[in-house]
């Protein structure tokens, strides 16, 4: 049973416009939601997080939105770059458990 | 960035064979993990450390052992190499344990590959 779900394998958007990734949970004691940023032959780098009483945490341009009734979050980035294509990561951490969804690859088209 | 390093990058070995893969940290952070990136199973928990000769398995160890004997050293071992562990193993770092708020320190990998 996957707890995180990306549903969306790849998304492709143009430079200087909004791209959104989404993520799905399935298990309501997640206390802290992360984003990596993974580029190829490397690992992946730690992003931003928020915390499971927050629904909203941003950083640069780089936003968290988490809607617990709904149970998903999406990490928005505004406006996008060619250097931000990668994959990306959701992880939900929580009860000294950290589980990570397959990740999204991010196309940025100049 | 020298704080977290994996050894070797890139490995082919063959079926039976054991194999130990390194993880060396300069951060001098509590907690380790090993993890394995396939694809369409995203990152997946190995074996983990949060102390010198802590250690407790994660969700995929079965084939894997592992050891730490100094705080820097998180040593990951296939006792008899299989083709399903074919696939890139990343070892991580974070002073808080697994259900933090804060992100983990990620090595570069280990490409291993099982002939």
């Amino acid at each position: 049973d996957q707890q995180v779900k990306q549903n969306s394998p790849s998304l492709s958007v143009q430079e200087g416009r909004i791209s959104i990734l989404n993520c799905d949970y399935t298990n309501s004691m997640f206390d802290y939601f992360l984003w990596y940023k993974k580029y190829p032959a490397e690992g992946p780098t730690f992003l931003i997080s928020i915390s499971s009483i927050k629904d909203k945490n941003e950083d640069g341009r780089f936003t968290v939105f988490l809607n617990k009734s709904a149970k998903h979050l999406s990490l928005h980035i505004v406006p996008s770059q060619p250097g931000d294509s990668a994959v990306y990561f959701c992880a939900a951490s929580g009860a000294g458990k950290s589980t990570f969804g397959d990740g999204t690859t991010l196309t940025v088209k100049p | 960035d020298a704080g977290i390093t994996q050894s070797p990058r890139h490995k082919v070995t063959e079926t039976g064979t054991p194999v130990t893969l390194r993880c060396h940290q300069t951060e001098n952070h509590r907690y380790m993990y090993w993890y394995r990136q396939d694809p369409g199973h995203g990152l997946r928990l190995i074996h983990y450390s949060y102390g010198v000769k802590d250690t407790d398995k994660g969700e995929v160890s079965d084939g894997y052992s592992v050891s730490r004997s100094k705080t820097e050293d998180f040593l990951l071992t296939l006792e008899s190499a299989t083709s399903s562990q074919t696939s890139v193993y990343f070892c991580a770092i974070s002073d808080f344990g697994q259900g933090s708020y804060y992100g983990y320190t990620f090595g570069s990998g280990t490409r291993l590959t099982v002939v």
